[in-house]
């Protein structure tokens, strides 16, 4: 079955510290998305790509925040510098625009 | 902005029953999807919802896409203890093409 691969599974950082998770979408579909979760807030959306582009970021704190498809094998969503409120589950997810998308396993992290 | 109100919170059943849980929105979507998420996992697609007044099954799970286009239902017959986990509705509405709105979730037990 294909899947969408992220990394790190789990990570561990100090406040201040730079954090970058990973993300290989599968092949061929066009739209990927960033969720963060957590208990309070739930399935939040952070950002989204079509082909690519960056359609939508309107969920993430621009200041720390950064997403970017340097090629379309791979996404990246960066914080820096990393706060303790930051802590959660990020996930991504792919799919073909209009239709059900396939979420990756998490990266979960941890700001001490 | 956009939201999903997902219901019940969460539920305590007895193997072998039936469950039903819904999701109403303010807005009108043109998608609904019902994912399912086990501990430490990211949310697994169970069934994709694209027309008004659409009936799908996938295999003991049951889900329409309400007339109104506002709401949308899941229904779990004769629940096993595999059915435990968290139950998540999404909303894709017309205006944001391909962003994908998530409710609260809702907590399924099973008690064998």
């Amino acid at each position: 079955d294909a899947r969408v691969t992220q990394t790190p599974r789990d990570k561990v950082t100090e406040m201040g510290q730079e954090v970058t998770m990973r993300c290989q979408p599968i092949l061929g579909h066009n739209t990927v998305f960033w969720y963060r979760q957590t208990m309070m807030q739930g399935l939040e959306l952070l950002a989204y790509f079509r082909n690519r582009a960056p359609l939508d970021d309107s969920g993430m704190p621009k200041d720390r925040f950064s997403a970017e498809m340097p090629d379309a094998t791979l996404a990246t969503l960066k914080i820096q510098p990393s706060e303790p409120r930051d802590s959660a589950v990020y996930f991504c997810a792919s799919g073909l625009s209009g239709y059900g998308y396939t979420f990756g396993s998490g990266t979960r992290l941890t700001v001490v | 902005g956009q939201q999903l109100n997902q219901s019940p919170q969460s539920m305590f059943i007895q193997e072998g029953e039936d469950v039903s849980m819904n999701c109403t929105s303010s807005s009108i979507f043109n998608t609904w999807l019902w994912y399912k998420q086990d501990p430490g996992e990211g949310p697994v697609l169970l069934i994709a919802l694209y027309k008004a007044g659409e009936l799908t099954s996938n295999g003991r799970l049951t889900a329409q896409f309400g007339i109104t286009r506002k709401d949308s239902f899941l229904n779990i017959s004769a629940s096993i203890p595999s059915d435990v986990g968290i139950y998540f509705c999404a909303g894709r509405s017309s205006g944001n093409t391909g962003k994908l709105i998530f409710g609260q979730g809702t907590t399924l037990q099973v008690k064998p």
